[in-house]
């Protein structure tokens, strides 16, 4: 099962902030946190991904809480290619490989 | 630099018949994953392999055979055809990040 949760759906106003949360309460101490996102029907792009610290890219920011049960992809300035489905993802870890194991995720919807 | 490729794109099947879905990676990848997709809904997980000859079941693994003979391809298998497998299948290869190909868009009817 995914061991994320995300709401389903989320609207955000082109040029504004877009913040996409996710839940991830069971996750281990050595898993890290992935996003990817998927527009129409084309394979999932990667985004970003972190363990504890903040990351940044030129796509998004990762904020990861303290204690990581949770997170927030940042996209700072959303556009309309912006429109997809984003999946938060922890990257599950067994003996000899990893695995990324996708939940439902959150449809964000950019609008003029 | 292609990354991922899958073939076909597109195929309609018949109930009964059998087919392979072909993935390629050009990237030396070890870690190589099936996965099918429903409309509205995520990925599901349906085999992987973590290097070449091994090979492990995901989460959806009925119906399905796969192979992995060497490094850069694995493919996907039906043996027998079933409208439930009426999906996009996605393969994917993945060092620290996951590259996917395109998709293919299987129709079983």
């Amino acid at each position: 099962d995914a061991k994320t949760t995300q709401p389903p759906s989320m609207d955000c106003a082109e040029g504004r902030a877009a913040n996409l949360p996710c839940n991830h309460s069971t996750i281990s101490g050595n898993e890290y946190v992935y996003w990817y996102r998927q527009i129409h029907s084309q394979g999932p792009q990667y985004i970003i991904h972190g363990l504890k610290n903040n990351e940044t890219n030129e796509m998004a920011s990762l904020i990861i809480t303290e204690d990581r049960k949770s997170s927030t992809l940042i996209l700072p300035h959303a556009t309309l290619r912006d429109t997809a489905v984003y999946y938060c993802i922890v990257r599950v870890s067994s003996y000899n490989t990893d695995k990324l194991i996708f939940g439902t995720g959150t449809r964000l919807q950019v609008f003029p | 630099n292609a990354g991922v490729t899958q073939t076909p794109k597109f195929q309609v099947l018949k109930t009964g018949q059998s087919m392979t879905l072909q993935c390629a990676q050009d990237m030396n990848h070890n870690s190589m994953y099936w996965y099918r997709q429903d409309p509205g809904m995520g990925l599901r997980l349906i085999y992987y392999s973590a290097s070449e000859g091994t090979t492990d079941k995901g989460e959806v693994p009925n119906g399905y055979n796969v192979s992995r003979l060497n490094k850069r391809e694995f493919s996907l298998r039906l043996e027998s055809a079933a409208p439930s497998q009426t999906s996009v299948y996605f393969c994917a290869s993945i060092r620290t990040q996951a590259f996917f190909g395109q998709g293919t868009r299987l129709t079983v009817v």
